[in-house]
């Protein structure tokens, strides 16, 4: 089975408007850790947000928020009032404390975001 | 403050040929993981490595594929062989701590791998 699952592989959004980044996961694990990456047409994987399997609020970070519903097991994306440099793939991933190894990340396929005039 | 380094960015061989890819992990980080992107893929997990010490190395393909992180240098990721397969944007990253869930890992910009 899939750990994490993205299954929007593309978005359109309107500049200045906000987008959702659907991401869902699957664990046993009581304490894990979720993260967003962004990977402009550049290449280099960028860190976004991160949120903790214990942490009480939502993780924020500027205009990126992290919509995590834990007994749904999902961790979406959220960018407010989106620029053109949004424009990227993102991917989330996972980190299990116990599972394996606890130091490697598990990726998503991602999401390849449009931001259009 | 330097970030992670790899180097080189891009590298082309032939098949056959032996690829070698190195990272510098960011200054005080003794913990370095080497991560596959296949094109249009998410990244995938190949080794992690500490100090002279090969912690996981579940992701890596059995034969051709090797990685080290000596004393002193850098982690080297070495494909023997290399078959067009091998093509890929190969990333390392690196943290100063594998304790927890929390803490981030910090990527390097890529070396892009093009196998002809």
């Amino acid at each position: 089975a899939q750990k994490i699952t993205q299954t929007q592989p593309g978005m359109f959004v309107q500049e200045k408007e906000a987008v959702t980044l659907d991401c869902t996961y699957d664990t046993s694990d009581p304490s894990y850790g979720l993260f967003w990456y962004k990977q402009p047409s550049s290449g280099e994987m960028i860190f976004l947000i991160y949120q903790g399997s214990y942490d009480q609020q939502n993780a924020t970070e500027g205009r990126y928020s992290l919509n995590f519903q834990k007994a749904r097991k999902s961790a979406n994306l959220v960018i407010s009032a989106s620029q053109l440099g949004d424009s990227a793939m993102y991917f989330c991933a996972m980190r299990e404390e116990y599972t394996g190894t606890a130091s490697k990340l598990t990726f998503g396929t991602g999401t390849r975001l449009q931001v259009t005039l | 403050n330097a970030g992670v380094m790899q180097n080189p960015r891009h590298l082309v061989r032939r098949r056959g040929q032996e690829a070698r890819l190195r990272c510098s992990p960011m200054k005080g980080h003794s913990h370095v993981y080497w991560y596959r992107q296949l094109p249009e893929e998410g990244l995938k997990f190949m080794v992690y490595l500490q100090k002279e010490n090969i912690i996981d190395e579940s992701g890596m393909p059995k034969e051709r594929f090797s990685a080290e992180f000596p004393k002193e240098g850098p982690s080297i990721l070495r494909i023997q062989q290399v078959v067009r397969g091998d093509s890929a944007a190969y990333f390392c990253a690196s943290s100063p701590t594998d304790r927890g869930s929390s803490y981030e890992q910090y990527f390097g910009p890529g070396t892009r791998l093009t196998v002809t």
